[in-house]
């Protein structure tokens, strides 16, 4: 079975932390997603990556960064946590060939206060 | 710019009925198609893939017009169980994977007793 985990299933942060998000899957999977997911907006890409030290800005990449220095860990950084972060992140990997269903972490609910 | 249209509902549909909704697709060269669901607080999962020649999985069936550009999900005999919300994606990649997937927003279906 795919399994995609995800360090934190709560976290509650203050405004201007510093936040690390981690993401680990067991697939040897080329491609790893980021998203955030908010009610009424659906599923929001923030960055991707396909390949170790590669990243793509997705739609929504203000205020993150990634990193992905082994290929199973996938990294999400909020530089300085804002209100406007609180959410629900997830973390999904693909093998690299189009076409293959996204497998999901459990999500990380992301409080900042 | 990439669209993928659902209608939210929510449905609410009694136990034993049918229900079926449509997601809309903007690019029609858009090559993989699938229904995701997604329970309360948890992640989306494969439902299934959908195939030009349509399939289906037990109670539940997909269909691909790509003529009219969108994708439906047939659920027969429903049950409580399948309350969930109904994630349809496309990947309209023109040929990398790592970005091609797009999400709709949901249709939130609630199966009443």
């Amino acid at each position: 079975d795919v399994k995609v985990t995800q360090s934190s299933r709560y976290l509650v942060k203050r405004t201007g932390e510093k936040v690390f998000l981690e993401c680990v899957q067991d697939m040897d999977h080329e491609n790893m997603f980021w998203y955030r997911q908010d009610p009424g907006l659906g599923l929001r890409l923030i960055y991707f990556s396909y390949d170790v030290k590669m990243k793509e800005k997705g739609d929504i990449p203000e205020g993150y960064s990634v990193s992905r220095e082994k290929k199973e860990r996938f990294s999400l950084i909020l530089e300085s946590a804002s209100t406007n972060q609180t959410s629900m992140y997830l973390c999904a990997s693909s093998p690299r060939d189009w076409g293959y269903e996204q497998y999901f972490g459990p999500g990380t609910r992301l409080t900042v206060t | 710019r990439k669209e993928v249209e659902q209608d939210p509902g929510p449905f609410n549909v009694p136990e034993g009925a049918t229900v079926a909704f449509n997601c809309t697709y903007s690019n029609s060269a858009s090559q993989s198609f699938f229904w995701y669901r997604q329970d309360c607080r948890k992640e989306p999962k494969l439902l299934m893939s959908v195939y030009s020649s349509g399939n289906e999985d037990g109670r539940f069936t997909a269909q691909l017009n790509r003529a009219s550009q969108y994708i439906s999900l047939l659920i027969r005999d429903s049950k409580l169980s399948d309350s969930a919300t109904y994630l349809c994606v496309v990947n309209m990649g023109s040929g990398g994977g790592a970005d091609g997937l797009t999400f709709g927003k949901g249709t939130h279906l609630i199966i009443q007793p």
